[in-house]
């Protein structure tokens, strides 16, 4: 069974410039996690999907990220325009639906992508 | 709101031996999921082990355990025999009821052949 996809895994873009991320997560999986991890930190999530809907962005940054998940499958995540403090590495995870079973919900992580702007 | 201390950002080990990394978490719920991830140089985040809130007992996979305690507050991963491929990040991360995720900082572990 095929993991978490993400691409592309490197980008380099120069500030002020818009840049998307792509995550296509487990077959199956109703929940789906974005999260920013900074150099030498953990994880943070940006957002949290059931399904179509965006239950949880309480921490993505409205005025310049947005993201997506059409169908309830895919998602994208955009950031128009990057600023330096953007350079990061995006998560994707996926997880089953969490009404069946909260507590023992495992999350799977894709590769990330490594976003520098210069 | 839930936080996740690593206390340790780097730890090394002999191969063979044994290490044991901290965590702390502080939270108010009493149903809520424990895990350790590793990390290697690829990114990848890898379930290492969990624990839920709920079980006594401590957790163990093969070379892995871990050291819960409740009252305390306290989640803690024993690495066991440590091979060079156990040469990671590490997080700890506590899960609530409702799904939210938290990691701690991270430990880098150096395996020293």
């Amino acid at each position: 069974e095929a993991g978490v996809v993400q691409s592309p895994r490197y980008k380099i873009i120069e500030k002020k410039q818009p840049v998307a991320f792509w995550c296509n997560p487990i077959s199956g999986h109703n929940t789906l996690y974005w999260y920013r991890q900074n150099l030498g930190q953990g994880p943070e999530l940006l957002i949290r999907y059931e399904n179509e809907e965006a239950v949880d962005d309480s921490q993505l940054p409205k005025d310049r990220f947005s993201a997506e998940r059409l169908k309830g499958v895919d998602s994208t995540l955009k950031i128009q325009p990057a600023e330096l403090g953007d350079s990061a590495v995006y998560l994707c995870a996926s997880s089953l639906d969490p009404f069946r079973d909260t507590l023992s919900n495992e999350q799977y992580f894709g590769p990330g992508t490594r976003l520098t702007v210069t | 709101a839930q936080t996740v201390t690593q206390s340790q950002p780097e730890m090394s080990v002999q191969e063979a031996e044994t290490v044991t990394l901290s965590c702390t978490y502080d939270t108010s719920e009493s149903d809520y999921y424990l895990f350790w991830y590793k990390q290697p140089p690829s990114r990848q985040m890898i379930l290492v082990i969990r624990q839920e809130a709920y079980k006594q007992q401590n957790a163990t996979e093969n070379r892995f355990s871990v050291n819960f305690q409740k009252a305390a507050k306290s989640f803690s991963l024993k690495i066991s025999d440590s091979q060079l491929g156990d040469a990671a990040m590490y997080f700890c991360a506590y899960r609530s009821a409702t799904n939210d995720m938290r990691f701690g900082a991270g430990t880098r572990l150096t395996v020293k052949p």
